[in-house]
């Protein structure tokens, strides 16, 4: 089972490019998110998705768009990348959402680690 | 709003000490509560939870109690190894569609043989 798979796992990018971070997983969550960690402010949420063709914003979702045409795939985008943006990417999900249900396990991925020179 | 405080780190300890990593929280209504590891070069993993107060979660040999009174969900383990150096995280829950947990900074340790 390969749970949540994160590609690619190191990239270096010059101000101004852009590119993709791939996040898959094969459990059939509903639940996706992205966050980032940096060094002092713990992890924070870019954006979720709580099923296939619906997303919304975290706490922190500037410079940054995602799309969920699938239950397995929630890439995550950089259309011009920043020197503020590098950091270390991890794509989690969850199963089920529901109103009433409390949160659940997250599964994270192994992580990206994206430099912006 | 809700907010999680954790100790600071780095914590290092001599392989076989007690540990204890201090995290406290303030919330509205009754927030499960989660310690989150993260192996180097790993995403985080569920090390344990605890879903109302003076539920004890444990896994791997650390333990964890709900303290509504005092409002702390302090991790334990009461002889640790060197394969416990890790980066240990607190994080609060809440209910809702968007699974937003609330983390704690982190608490890097390192264990020495």
């Amino acid at each position: 089972n390969a749970g949540v798979t994160q590609t690619p796992k190191f990239q270096v990018l010059k101000t101004g490019q852009s590119m993709t971070l791939q996040c898959a997983q094969d459990m059939n969550h509903e639940y996706m998110s992205w966050y980032r960690q940096d060094p002092g402010m713990g992890l924070r949420l870019i954006h979720y998705s709580v099923g296939a063709g619906i997303t919304d914003q975290g706490e922190v979702p500037n410079g940054y768009n995602v799309s969920r045409s699938t239950t397995e795939d929630f890439p995550l985008r950089l259309l011009s990348a920043a020197p503020s943006q590098t950091s270390v990417y991890f794509c989690a999900s969850s199963p089920g959402t529901g109103t009433k249900r409390t949160n659940e396990k997250l599964f994270f991925g192994s992580g990206t680690q994206l430099s912006v020179l | 709003g809700n907010s999680v405080t954790q100790m600071e780190g780095p914590v290092t300890l001599s392989e076989e000490a007690f540990l204890t990593i201090n995290c406290t929280y303030t919330a509205t209504g009754y927030p499960s509560l989660f310690w989150y590891v993260q192996y180097p070069g790993e995403g985080l993993q569920l090390l344990l939870k605890a879903t109302k107060a003076d539920d004890k979660g444990s896994n791997k040999g650390f333990e964890a109690t709900y303290r509504k009174e005092t409002t702390s969900f302090h991790l334990e383990k009461g002889s640790v190894q060197v394969s416990d150096s890790a980066v240990y995280f607190c994080a609060l829950g809440g209910a809702g569609n968007n699974r937003k947990l609330i983390w704690g900074l982190g608490t890097s340790l390192a264990v020495n043989p």
